[in-house]
């Protein structure tokens, strides 16, 4: 069992849509990381959360830290919204710094 | 304000070939990764280091060596490459705060390797 699980794996949404992806781990973090990837592209941090939930624009990440569970929210979805959007943990205590991630959801907007 | 710099960004390699993928950072991060991506796989880590001089194993490091001569740099190399090596290499870097904790991933471009 993967200790990073995201859901859906493949999203197909009409613009204007709201939109959610969820993530639940099953180690002990410390963060939890939330990046997208343009078809193609590189990788950017969206959102670094440790509790409560965030807001950027028309993106919103909230954590459960009892639950283990993250979601990410998209209001009014665009088409430059698709790309693969891909969950992080940090482990709680890891002495590298590394982050365990997502096999992602790939988020395909129509016009 | 380059941020984490991969070259080369694409390249094609015969069985057997060696080569050194190139990452290289401005943000004066102590902590350096590297990682591969598949297909149907979420990014698996290579080799790491926590500081200029050091590196450690990841989850995937068999057929890969890393070098961190200096704190910006840190090389990934390849001595004689398998076409399962055919991926997507990533390279990241982060700080680490007084309380211990890693702040600050910042991801390369990507470099795609096939070998056939």
């Amino acid at each position: 069992k993967n200790e990073v699980e995201q859901s859906p794996q493949n999203l197909t949404a009409q613009e204007g849509e709201f939109i959610t992806i969820n993530c639940s781990y099953s180690v002990g973090i410390s963060a939890l990381h939330w990046l997208q990837q343009h078809p193609g592209g590189g990788i950017v941090s969206l959102f670094m959360l440790s509790s409560g939930k965030k807001k950027h624009g028309r993106l919103i990440a909230t954590i459960n830290i009892q639950e283990k569970h993250s979601s990410l929210h998209i209001t009014a979805s665009h088409p430059r919204d698709s790309a693969v959007y891909i969950c992080a943990a940090l482990n709680y205590g890891g002495s590298q710094g590394n982050l365990i991630f997502g096999k992602g959801t790939k988020l395909s907007v129509k016009p | 304000n380059a941020g984490v710099t991969q070259t080369p960004k694409f390249r094609v390699l015969k069985t057997g070939q060696s080569m050194t993928l190139l990452c290289a950072q401005d943000m004066n991060h102590e902590y350096m990764y590297w990682y591969r991506q598949d297909p149907g796989m979420g990014l698996r880590l290579i080799h790491y280091s926590v500081g200029e001089g050091t590196t450690a194993k990841g989850e995937v490091p068999d057929g890969y060596n890393v070098s961190r001569l200096k704190k910006q740099n840190f090389l990934l190399g390849l001595e004689s490459a398998a076409p399962s090596q055919t991926s997507v290499y990533f390279c990241a870097s982060s700080y680490r705060n007084p309380r211990r904790q890693n702040y600050g991933y910042t991801f390369g471009s990507g470099t795609r390797l096939t070998v056939v």
